[in-house]
């Protein structure tokens, strides 16, 4: 997952709690994601941020908001945990890699709402 | 609306035998590209390859290839000579323009593979 860094890996919060998870690109691309990903459902985008200073809704954005601080950070947070966000959650970055435009995802934080 | 559909939530192979997994989509763009994402067990998303609408020849990446149909709107994934190393979960995914340039994610095949 070199170039995409989330932190953190783990959290369990209760419900209620807030909370932020962080990423960084270290590979200058515009397109930053959040998607989640749950048992049987692949993965559903969040948030999106096209460029620094945007910001769009994706499939299930209900109880998340998003900050693109600059280039390089695209953070997501929780302002009051449900058990429904029980989840696992990947940041990710669109453009060049491998030889194509691809998607380049972070490790991923579990992130458990008791 | 976009839609990607994965029908096989489990599929077996016999090592070094070859195994296809199926991918259909729905798009009414003409412009789009289809991807493939390996998840294995410790749950880093793998991207394995790409095919764009109007390449001509399958996407080929080593053991990978993709054998696109485009008037079928299907995209599946063939792995040759299946090595234990391939067990894991396999995503297809779609990008195009009226998706906003999104990627859309079908649902998974869990592929394992047998001494």
């Amino acid at each position: 997952n070199a170039g995409v860094t989330q932190t953190p890996k783990f959290q369990v919060l209760k419900t209620g709690q807030s909370m932020t998870l962080q990423c960084a690109q270290d590979m200058n691309h515009n397109s930053m994601y959040w998607y989640r990903q749950d048992p049987g459902m692949g993965l559903r985008l969040i948030y999106y941020s096209a460029s620094e200073g945007t910001t769009d809704k994706g499939e299930v954005p209900n109880g998340y908001n998003v900050s693109r601080l600059n280039k390089r950070e695209f953070s997501l947070r929780l302002e009051s945990a449900a058990p429904s966000q029980t989840s696992v959650y990947f940041c990710a970055i669109w453009g060049a890699g491998y030889g194509a435009n691809v998607l380049t995802f972070g490790a991923g934080s579990r992130l458990t709402v008791l | 609306a976009q839609k990607i559909t994965q029908t096989q939530p489990g599929m077996f192979v016999q090592e070094k035998e070859a195994v296809t997994l199926d991918c259909t989509y729905d798009t009414s763009d003409q412009s789009y590209g289809l991807f493939w994402y390996k998840q294995p067990s410790s749950g880093e998303m793998i991207f394995l390859i790409y095919q764009g609408s109007y390449d001509e020849q399958n996407a080929t990446e080593g053991r990978y290839s993709l054998n696109f149909q485009k008037a079928r709107k299907s995209a599946n994934l063939v792995i040759s000579a299946s090595q234990l190393g391939d067990s894991a979960m396999y995503f297809c995914a779609m990008r195009g323009p009226n998706t906003g340039n999104q990627f859309y994610f079908g649902t998974g095949t869990s592929l394992t593979v047998i001494p």
